[in-house]
């Protein structure tokens, strides 16, 4: 089955800078790749996601990059604030399969003012 | 997105005993999946919830110890039973919202004793 590893497991950066997140996933039939932001006590929440078609996607200050041929996918925030804070997972599915998806074990992103 | 709602939203139990969680989503679904969250770890996916049929276990989950319901497309409940303190988790149901895209509700926090 798929396989999705994480890096870091936690990441600590000043306001105002970027953070950088990186997953790499085992199946290459995955095509979809979502990213959750997770406050504490609150549910997953779906911030971005890619398609296997795209190799980039931006929202505002979150994007997110993905190299089918390495089987590797990112997630980039720019200008970082506080409310940023939070744990981010990332996660790989095959929606044509059922769509189950597979989660990186997280990172942990502290922001300090 | 839809509307979900999950209960009981939390609940302390002995051990030996069941409990039963609540999905309700405001609009008819067709993927509904329960997923585990370990203090402090990822999501694991449990199982997917078909309506009309027998749910999909994921490795490592079975039937007996997690018994799932899907009586219709806006409803499914997912029954942890005979649990020990190991089974103490956040219990989430997602949906399938289009796009591929899968959003969770508020989640189950059981702590068994």
């Amino acid at each position: 089955g798929e396989n999705v590893e994480q890096h870091p497991s936690t990441l600590s950066v000043q306001e105002g800078d970027s953070a950088v997140i990186k997953c790499t996933y085992s199946d290459s039939a995955s095509n979809y790749f979502p990213w959750y932001k997770q406050e504490l006590g609150k549910r997953p929440q779906l911030i971005i996601d890619i398609r296997s078609n795209v190799g980039e996607k931006k929202d505002q200050r979150i994007a997110v990059t993905l190299n089918k041929t390495a089987k590797h996918f990112s997630l980039h925030i720019t200008e970082t604030q506080p409310e940023d804070s939070a744990v981010y997972f990332c996660a790989a599915s095959i929606p044509a399969a059922g769509n189950k998806l597979t989660f990186g074990g997280g990172t942990r992103v502290l922001v300090k003012p | 997105s839809a509307v979900i709602s999950q209960k009981p939203s939390r609940d302390i139990c002995q051990r030996g005993t069941s409990l039963t969680i609540q999905c309700q989503v405001d609009s008819q679904v067709t993927m509904m999946f329960w997923y585990r969250q370990q203090p402090g770890q990822s999501l694991t996916l449990i199982a997917t919830a078909n309506q009309g049929s027998e749910a999909t276990y994921e490795s490592g989950f079975v039937i007996d110890k997690f018994p799932i319901s899907r009586p219709n497309l806006t409803f499914s409940t997912l029954t942890v039973s005979n649990m020990s303190p190991e089974d103490s988790s956040i219990y989430l149901c997602s949906v399938e919202g289009g796009t591929d895209t899968q959003y969770f509700g508020p989640g189950t926090r059981l702590t068994v004793l």
